[in-house]
């Protein structure tokens, strides 16, 4: 069975200082992983994904993730945090359900907060 | 939010009751899905649905059920509601199966008394 670990329930960053929020995985195959965002009384918001290629994914809001598979770790981060990155972050991996369609499994969270 | 409503937002209810939750899309995405949200526990998958009438267990089914009668809405039904049901459940859809990022409902929060 495929799982996800995040390490860190809550993380504090000052301002302008880079972060990093990080996520482990165990797979069997190939990894297929994400990373969502989620704002007080909101959904959750896609960011970012790695299926295949670069080990360096790029995403929104200035977000990128770094995928290592020696390490088994696909840890996001930032180069400079602003005090609106403060929200719930979640890693997931993916898995293919017998129809075909994708299914994905979650982190427990980090809670990243951004001190002005 | 991607054209998913969620309904209700929120609710209270005593255990034992029924209650159902409905989620309605206007994208015409193929796949929906039902989570919970809990504290410690992350997203869980409760139930999903690959088609109208075609619809399967996640992690977390027990005590829950599913229908989809139409392309734009996944129904989330709790038969007896307990106080373990307590939770934020999310809706998300996928139109492009697999590889593909999933899009989130605002949540029904539910409380069960």
């Amino acid at each position: 069975a495929q799982s996800v670990a995040q390490p860190e329930d809550q993380v504090n960053v000052a301002e302008g200082n880079p972060l990093t929020v990080k996520c482990t995985y165990s797979v069997s195959g190939n990894p297929y992983l994400f990373w969502y965002v989620q704002y007080p009384n909101r959904g959750l918001q896609f960011l970012l994904k790695y299926i295949t290629g670069d080990n360096l994914v790029k995403g929104s809001y200035g977000f990128e993730a770094e995928f290592n598979k020696s390490q088994t770790s696909f840890h996001l981060k930032k180069p400079s945090a602003l005090v609106s990155d403060s929200a719930l972050y979640f890693c997931a991996v993916s898995s293919v359900s017998n129809f075909g369609n994708e299914k994905l499994t979650f982190g427990t969270g980090t809670r990243l907060t951004i001190i002005p | 939010d991607a054209g998913i409503t969620q309904s209700p937002r929120h609710k209270v209810t005593e255990t034992g009751t029924p209650v159902t939750l409905r989620c309605h899309q206007t994208e015409n995405h193929r796949y929906m899905y039902w989570y919970r949200q809990d504290p410690g526990h992350g997203l869980r998958l409760i139930h999903y649905s690959y088609g109208v009438k075609d619809t399967d267990k996640g992690e977390v089914s027990d005590g829950y059920s599913v229908s989809r009668s139409k392309t734009e809405d996944f129904l989330l039904t709790l038969e007896s509601a307990t106080s373990s049901q307590t939770s934020v459940y999310f809706c998300a859809i996928n139109g492009q199966g697999f590889y593909n990022e999933q899009f989130f409902g605002p949540g029904t929060r539910l409380t069960v008394l």
